[in-house]
């Protein structure tokens, strides 16, 4: 089966730019969550949907970021305005939603904010 | 903040022989746990879970072993390969059904030939 696939795989912008990601999570999957990952650091969990509703952004930083998934398949995540410390790997993740704990993840979009 | 931690953030592990990766938790109330893989440039790859039921779990040539009394996880890897070479994370679960995982830092592991 396909993976989570993610675009773009880099992306550099300036501080004050605004910038977005896209993921598509493997077909049947209805639960999306999209990650932080700050070098030499875990995955931090900035949003989890099921279908196409929210189940958690608590922290989701919301004066800056938004995410939305229409339509409950694919998802976006967008900076407005990044900053230098948004520096980082975002990474999409999907699982079936319903009894099960593993995720999916895709490659990743490596943000680098100058 | 991140309930999940591993004890060593590097790990270096002459081919052939066993590795041991470890991981501490926090929260006693954790039912779930799970290691993921990560290779340079890629996203966490699963690589085997187990719940707070059990103490030990194999699979092709891990096992993970939970030690609840200490809240202590580890991994360890038989006949560790070039390939096994990358980050390694533990996560947990503290919430019952909402299956969202608090990842730790990850240990780097590098396989020497």
């Amino acid at each position: 089966e396909a993976g989570v696939a993610q675009s773009p795989r880099y992306k550099i912008i300036e501080k004050r730019q605004s910038v977005a990601f896209w993921c598509n999570p493997i077909s049947g999957h209805a639960t999306l969550y999209w990650y932080q990952q700050i070098l030499g650091q875990g995955p931090k969990l900035l949003i989890q949907f099921q279908n196409n509703g929210v189940v958690d952004d608590s922290q989701l930083p919301k004066d800056r970021f938004s995410a939305e998934r229409l339509k409950g398949v694919d998802s976006t995540l967008k900076i407005q305005p990044a900053k230098l410390e948004d520096s980082a790997v975002y990474l999409c993740a999907s699982s079936l939603g319903t009894d099960t704990y593993e995720q999916y993840f895709g490659p990743g979009t490596r943000l680098t904010v100058t | 903040g991140e309930s999940v931690g591993l004890h060593l953030p590097t790990l270096s592990v002459q081919e052939g022989d066993n590795s041991i990766i470890n991981c501490a938790y926090s929260n006693s109330a954790s039912d779930y746990f799970i290691w993921y893989k990560q290779e340079s440039g890629k996203g966490p790859q699963f690589i085997i879970d187990i719940r707070s039921n059990m103490d030990k779990r194999q699979g092709q040539r891990v096992t993970v072993l939970l030690n609840k009394t200490v809240k202590h996880l580890s991994l360890q890897i038989a006949a560790t390969q070039p390939g096994d070479s990358a980050v390694y994370f533990c996560a947990e679960s503290y919430k019952s059904y909402d299956y969202k995982l608090s990842f730790g830092a990850g240990t780097t592991v590098t396989v020497r030939a």
